[in-house]
C-alpha cells in the first residue's frame, strides 16, 4: 500500500526565517511525486511535480527536492502570504487507478 | 479560462440519504477526479472519469458513484449517507489522464450528515 508521511504536523516561522518540510513515502513504483498549497476554504493548488531521483524544482521562494524516499520543500525568507498547508502526494506505477495519495499535510504559519 | 466550479458550496443532510454533488470542469480538460478530505486530513482519492468512463477507483463502497457527461461536467452521488460521509469532496480537472500534471481543483462541497 502507497503510503506518504509528512512533518512536522504544523510549523510557526517569523518572517524572513527560512525552514523545510519533509514528505517520506513508500510506493511501489513512483510516477510522481506532487508538492499542493490549500488555503482554508479551498481546493489544492499546484505547486511542483518531481519524477526522479535527485531532481530540483524552484519557484520564487520555494524549492522542492527529490530523493529514493523522501522529498523536501525548502522555503527560503518566507513572508506572511505563504502561510498555508502544503500536500504532499505520490502517484504509483504500473495498473490502477491515477489517483493521488497525499499525506496529511504541513499546516506553515508565517508571523510578521 | 474559466476554473472548477462545483455546487452546491455547502450541504446538510441527515443518515441514510441520498447526496448529488456537481462540478463543471476546466475548460478544455477531458478527466475529471473526486477527492474526500475529512477534517485535519489529506484529500483522499474516489475515483477519476475519462470520457464518460470510469477510469480507476480508489477504497470507497459502492454507495459511492460517478458520471461524468459530453460537456466533461461531471457528478458524485452517494447513497445511504453515513456520519463518516462527513468530509470536504474536491473535483479536480486534467488535460488527460495518465500522469496527473497540473490537477486543477475546485473549492469543493462541505457535506455535513447528521
Amino acid at each position: 500500500e502507497d503510503q506518504v508521511t509528512q512533518s512536522p504536523e504544523a510549523l510557526r516561522l517569523q518572517e524572513g526565517e527560512s525552514s523545510s518540510l519533509n514528505c517520506s513515502y513508500t510506493v511501489s513504483g513512483l510516477r510522481g511525486l506532487f508538492w499542493y498549497r490549500q488555503d482554508p476554504g479551498k481546493g489544492p493548488e499546484f505547486l511542483f511535480t518531481l519524477y526522479s531521483a535527485g531532481e530540483e524544482k524552484e519557484k520564487e521562494r520555494l524549492k522542492a527536492t527529490l530523493t529514493k524516499k523522501e522529498s523536501f520543500l525548502h522555503i527560503t525568507a518566507p513572508k506572511p502570504e505563504d502561510s498555508a498547508t502544503y500536500l504532499c502526494a505520490v502517484q504509483a506505477s504500473g495498473g490502477g487507478a491515477d489517483g493521488l495519495t497525499f499525506g496529511k499535510g504541513t499546516h506553515l504559519i508565517i508571523q510578521p | 479560462e474559466t476554473g472548477v466550479t462545483q455546487s452546491p458550496t455547502h450541504l446538510i443532510k441527515t443518515r441514510g440519504q441520498q447526496v448529488t454533488l456537481r462540478c463543471s470542469s476546466q475548460s478544455g480538460h477531458n478527466t475529471v477526479s473526486w477527492y474526500q478530505q475529512a477534517l485535519g486530513q489529506g484529500p483522499q482519492f474516489i475515483f477519476q472519469y475519462y470520457r464518460e468512463e470510469e477510469n480507476g477507483r480508489g477504497n470507497f463502497p459502492p454507495r459511492f458513484s460517478g458520471l461524468q457527461f459530453p460537456n466533461y461536467s461531471s457528478e458524485l452521488n452517494v447513497n445511504a449517507l453515513e456520519l463518516d460521509d462527513s468530509a470536504l469532496y474536491l473535483c479536480a480537472s486534467s488535460f488527460n489522464r495518465g500522469i496527473n500534471e497540473k490537477l486543477f481543483f475546485g473549492s469543493g462541497t462541505q457535506l455535513s450528515v447528521l
